[in-house]
Formats: structure tokens, C-alpha cells, sequence
């Protein structure tokens, strides 16, 4: 166990509408990070975090926004909801030469 | 963006049988990351490789990071059922997941 939680684990949502996810990890660990899965694209980033208030843009960032306002909790927003961000979402957590995932939330875009 | 190249992309297992999967990228790694993901579950650490030419076990599992740095391999011997799944293989080139590159996955499945 990683000592990861994401929130919430499963979201239907319609297109326009803002979503927030949120990671919370109780290892103290400088760097988070959202990555997303989708078949034939496997796992890609989207922001990462490398401390209190500072982020910066993984491969796939347009259309999402990222605050980490505490060592434990990064959210990623979905500041307005397409079809093309449904996906399943990841955070991870890592020291120097590991990384850890959290169990994934599914969004799902209408 | 950089590519990683991970075969096969999917295969049947007998249980006994050992397996092999590997990841081949034209850039080099500091470190190679293999992976395991179960249905509707995050991707699980099984090994860690920091070291050209090491060899690393974890139970039934063997993997080694490629004296070239551009290469690593996953062995599983005698499989089980549980074995079943998706594994990726991840390399590295810094010291944090920001440069995280991973492979599109191994699909193991069990031979009826």
C-alpha cells in the first residue's frame, strides 16, 4: 500500500462542466503526479508537482489545471469537461528511482 | 515524444510455463521500472533496476536492466493464474517520474 487515495474513484459527468480530482498521500513525498490511461496511448503525463505550490506541464496538459496547496494533496481540474478527457486518471507519488500509483479514478465525459 | 518498445504485446501462459517480456528504446535509461496492472486497479511496483548489466528477483520474477542502457527484460518462471494481467515496462532518464517514459504494455492471458 502506497499510501495513495484518489477521489473519487469513478465520475460521470457532462460535457462544459468542471471537474475536480483529488489526490491525497500520506508519505511525504515531494513529487505527485496525474497521469491518464487510454488504450493504444498507454500512460501519459499531465502535470506533476514538485513541491508546496510549485507544478509544472507533463505531454498531454492543455485543458487541465493542477494546485497543490499542501504536501499531501494535489488536484487536477478539468476546468471544462470534453469527451475527449474521459479516461481513467492516476496519481503517483515517487522517491528518486520509484514511482507509485494510486488506485485510479474513471471519468467518463458525456 | 521518446518511445518505448515493449514486446510482445500480448501472450497466452500455461501455468507452469515461464514467461519472458521485454522493452527496447533508442534512448538510454538511469532506470528501468517494471510494473503490473490488474483490471480497474493502478499499475503495482514489482522491480526496481538502477544499473547497467544488473539483475534483480522478486519471488518468480527476473529482471535485468541492459548493459547498453537502452534495454531491459521481465522473466516470470513457472506461472500461476494470478499472473494474469498487464505489464509495463518504464524507464527513466532523471531521478524523479517527470521523465518517466513507459511501454505500451504486455497483456498476459491464460491458455484454456
Amino acid at each position: 500500500d502506497a499510501g495513495i487515495t484518489q477521489s473519487p474513484r469513478h465520475k460521470v459527468t457532462e460535457t462544459g462542466t468542471p471537474v475536480t480530482l483529488r489526490c491525497h498521500q500520506t508519505e511525504n513525498h515531494r513529487y505527485m503526479y496525474w497521469y491518464r490511461q487510454d488504450p493504444g496511448h498507454g500512460l501519459r503525463l499531465i502535470h506533476y508537482s514538485y513541491g508546496v505550490k510549485d507544478t509544472d506541464k507533463g505531454e498531454v496538459s492543455d485543458g487541465y489545471s493542477v494546485s497543490r496547496s499542501k504536501t499531501e494533496d494535489f488536484l487536477l481540474t478539468l476546468e471544462s469537461a470534453t469527451s475527449s478527457q474521459t479516461s481513467v486518471y492516476f496519481c503517483a507519488i515517487s522517491e528518486p528511482g520509484e514511482l507509485f500509483f494510486g488506485e485510479g479514478s474513471r471519468l467518463t465525459v458525456l | 515524444g521518446q518511445q518505448l518498445n515493449q514486446s510482445p504485446q500480448s501472450m497466452f501462459i500455461q501455468e507452469g510455463e515461464d514467461v519472458s517480456m521485454n522493452c527496447t528504446s533508442s534512448s538510454i535509461f538511469n532506470t528501468w521500472l517494471w510494473y503490473k496492472q490488474d483490471p480497474g486497479e493502478g499499475p503495482v511496483l514489482l522491480i526496481a533496476l538502477y544499473k547497467a548489466g544488473e539483475l534483480t528477483s522478486n519471488g518468480r520474477l527476473t529482471a535485468q536492466f541492459g548493459i547498453t542502457r537502452k534495454d531491459s527484460f521481465l522473466n516470470i518462471s513457472a506461472s500461476i493464474p494470478s499472473d494474469v494481467g498487464i505489464y509495463f515496462c518504464a524507464g527513466q532518464l532523471g531521478e524523479y517520474g517527470n521523465k518517466l517514459v513507459f511501454g505500451a504494455g504486455t497483456i498476459l492471458r491464460v491458455k484454456s
